[in-house]
């Protein structure tokens, strides 16, 4: 059981939006700590996505935006593309287990 | 640029330790942390333990307390990361990354390719 709460899977067609959900407590997410997105393509190593809850490194399509608002955060893709089907992962702190914590994991298929 | 590359596959025995090797370059190690996380097959990623590349600080997960132990050699950017008392369900792909702590936010802007720990007899 993971600290932070995804959908185990979404799906959207090419040129679609989705989003993908984060949901923390008060230890984490909702204590002011900042969220941030992985995206692990197939037998790859896990990749930032976004970082500080909105911004994207450089080199990340401006399709992938991040927000967070009390408890919970969001990832959203727009214009989706058949590449980035991929599982995401969202990841924070949490002071009452003094570490860092994931999400389970969200597979997205582009259908 | 930023690179950080780890050290190959590993079989070990139940009861047995591995360590595993993390080399970083194209920036100033002393600078930033290294994080480790691990992915058993099929499953999500998992926090192991966090170093601060300037004083040696750790921190790790409370699950793994007292089997982990991670250190690095700053005279080769290296972090290492020990595992010890190994079980079957170790297995796992073993991931460092680039550690970045400022405040409020804690993540890792680049990883490792990964390193395969089997544990098996």
């Amino acid at each position: 059981q993971s600290v932070l709460t995804q959908p185990p899977s979404v799906s959207g067609a090419p040129g679609q939006r989705v989003t993908i959900s984060c949901t923390g407590n008060n230890s984490n997410i909702g204590a002011g700590y900042d969220v941030h997105w992985y995206q692990q393509l197939p037998g790859t190593a896990p990749k930032l996505l976004i970082y500080g809850n909105n911004n994207r490194p450089s080199g990340v399509p401006d399709r992938f935006s991040g927000s967070k608002s009390g408890t919970s955060a969001s990832l959203a893709i727009s214009g989706l593309q058949a590449e980035d089907e991929a599982d995401y992962y969202c990841q924070s702190y949490d002071s009452s287990l003094s570490g860092w914590v994931f999400g389970g994991g969200t597979k997205l298929t582009v259908l | 640029q930023v690179q950080v590359v780890q050290s190959g596959a590993e079989v070990k025995e139940p009861g047995a330790s591995v360590k595993v090797s993390c080399k970083a370059s194209g920036y100033t190690f002393t600078s930033y942390g290294i994080t480790w996380v691990r992915q058993a097959p099929g499953q999500g990623l998992e926090w192991m333990g966090w170093i601060n590349g300037y004083n040696g600080n750790t921190n790790y997960a409370q699950k793994l307390q007292g089997r982990v132990t991670v250190t690095t050699d700053t005279s080769t950017s290296t972090a290492y990361m020990e595992l010890r008392s190994l079980r079957s369900d170790d297995t796992a792909v073993y991931y460092c990354a680039r550690g970045r702590t400022d405040g409020s936010s804690h993540f890792c802007d680049y990883w490792g390719q990964g390193t395969l720990v089997t544990v098996s007899s």
